[in-house]
């Protein structure tokens, strides 16, 4: 089993519409929570950022981290067709030469439809 | 502009050659890594190094080897033992601590063997 599981899609939906994508996790010690857009034969760029459990808004994406459920979500409001990409969750530990050893899902591949 | 510079884009190798990918960054990181990418698979960390001339393995180190003789630059060697070479191959710079907005990717090189 994958430390971290991401559901691949594909995900198609119309312009405007809520997108909604989530990963699990097993490993009870990451702290820091990180989403990732990814463009086609590009290196990802980072979205989102958040430490422990809560919620994070910036602009029309929305993070969750439920670390009881061990389950982090990523909301897209207002969908445009330039969110068409992949998108990466990815986890660290807390300390030392833990903090910048990221563990990514295996990505979400997003269409969002005129 | 501050970032990281991949070099270069593609690469093809014949079977039983070495290959370098050349990675440096103009951030004053002291984090490097590299990740390999492959179809549904996310990314996964093959090296990573926070100083100069020390370096760890990652998940996936087999096959590789890497330096770090400066502190912009963080070459990686795919060699012939590596059996399956073909992905695409990703280098990252951070600071040291946890991870956030300064974790930054670079465009990456899409390595093929032929």
């Amino acid at each position: 089993q994958k430390e971290v599981e991401q559901d691949p899609g594909p995900l198609s939906v119309p312009e405007g519409a809520i997108v909604s994508l989530n990963c699990t996790y097993s490993n009870s010690a990451f702290q820091y929570f990180m989403w990732y857009r990814q463009y086609s034969r590009k290196g990802p760029e980072l979205l989102m950022y958040t430490y422990s459990s809560g919620n994070k808004e910036d602009g029309r994406f929305t993070a969750q981290v439920d670390k009881s459920s061990k389950y982090i979500s990523l909301f897209i409001r207002d969908s445009q067709p330039s969110d068409s990409a992949t998108y990466l969750c990815a986890m660290s530990i807390a300390g030392g030469t833990s903090y910048g050893k990221l563990t990514f899902g295996q990505g979400t591949i997003l269409t969002v439809h005129p | 502009d501050g970032g990281i510079t991949q070099s270069p884009k593609y690469l093809f190798r014949k079977e039983g050659q070495n290959v370098t990918l050349s990675c440096e960054q103009n951030l004053n990181h002291d984090a490097m890594y590299w990740y390999r990418q492959d179809p549904g698979q996310g990314l996964r960390l093959i090296y990573y190094s926070q100083i100069v001339n020390d370096f760890q393995k990652g998940d996936i180190a087999e096959g590789y080897s890497v330096s770090r003789e400066k502190k912009e630059s963080f070459p990686l060697t795919v060699t012939s033992a590596q059996k399956n070479p073909t992905a695409f191959y990703l280098c990252a710079s951070s600071t040291l601590g946890p991870p956030g907005d300064g974790y930054t990717f670079g465009s990456g090189t899409r390595l093929t063997v032929v």
